[in-house]
């Protein structure tokens, strides 16, 4: 089993859609997750923290679930823009130890 | 200013060749890392260094030798260059805390 499971996708949402991604980890003992985005050739740029309460940011809303060991994102009002390949990130034993999941892609259309 | 930045952005090289990838950050951070992101786009971690000492050593073939003359540098050297060794390989550094900054990326392909 992968350390960090992500649907791979892809997802094709019509924009002003809401989508939300899932990522699974079996660590029992990590401590922090993050999501990253992945444009195109591009290199990954943390998109957000995931919290143990939950958190929000904008059209962004991401949840952990300790006891089923998984987190999610949550996009409202999807835009063009927001296409893109979306990693989930869990640290293994210290935040020196980031271990990525394969990302999941959203296409956001017209 | 670029926070990290690694070199080449490209390397197209020969099999059997050894090559090298420099990384540098000025964000004062104390962790370096590369990643290695392979065709089907899963990003892999491969070393880890904190203040110029080694961490985290993934299984990775004894060819790839990372060097860290500095807590601002981490490069990598790899030996008798594969096929399979194509890929895009990524630096990052961090304070150990949360966020990576990753570097643009060098895409390495192996002929």
């Amino acid at each position: 089993r992968k350390e960090v499971e992500q649907d791979p996708g892809p997802f094709n949402v019509p924009e002003g859609a809401t989508v939300a991604f899932n990522c699974t980890y079996s660590n029992s003992a990590s401590q922090s997750f993050f999501w990253y985005r992945q444009d195109c050739r591009k290199e990954p740029k943390l998109l957000m923290s995931v919290y143990s309460s939950g958190n929000e940011d904008g059209r962004f809303t991401a949840q952990l679930n300790r006891a089923s060991q998984y987190i999610s994102l949550l996009i409202r009002d999807s835009k063009l823009s927001d296409s893109a390949t979306y990693l989930c990130v869990v640290t293994r034993y210290n935040n020196n130890d980031m271990r990525f999941g394969a990302g999941t892609r959203l296409t956001v259309k017209p | 200013d670029t926070a990290v930045s690694q070199t080449p952005k490209y390397l197209v090289t020969q099999m059997g060749n050894d090559k090298s990838i420099k990384c540098e950050q000025n964000l004062g951070h104390d962790t370096m890392y590369w990643y290695k992101q392979d065709s089907k786009k899963f990003l892999k971690i491969m070393f880890s260094y904190n203040n110029k000492e080694l961490i985290i050593n993934e299984t990775v073939p004894n060819r790839f030798s990372p060097k860290s003359p500095d807590k601002a540098h981490l490069n990598l050297h790899i030996n008798s260059l594969e096929l399979g060794d194509s890929a895009v390989y990524f630096c990052a550094s961090s304070l150990g805390d949360e966020k990576l900054f990753f570097g643009s990326g060098t895409q390495l392909s192996v002929l």
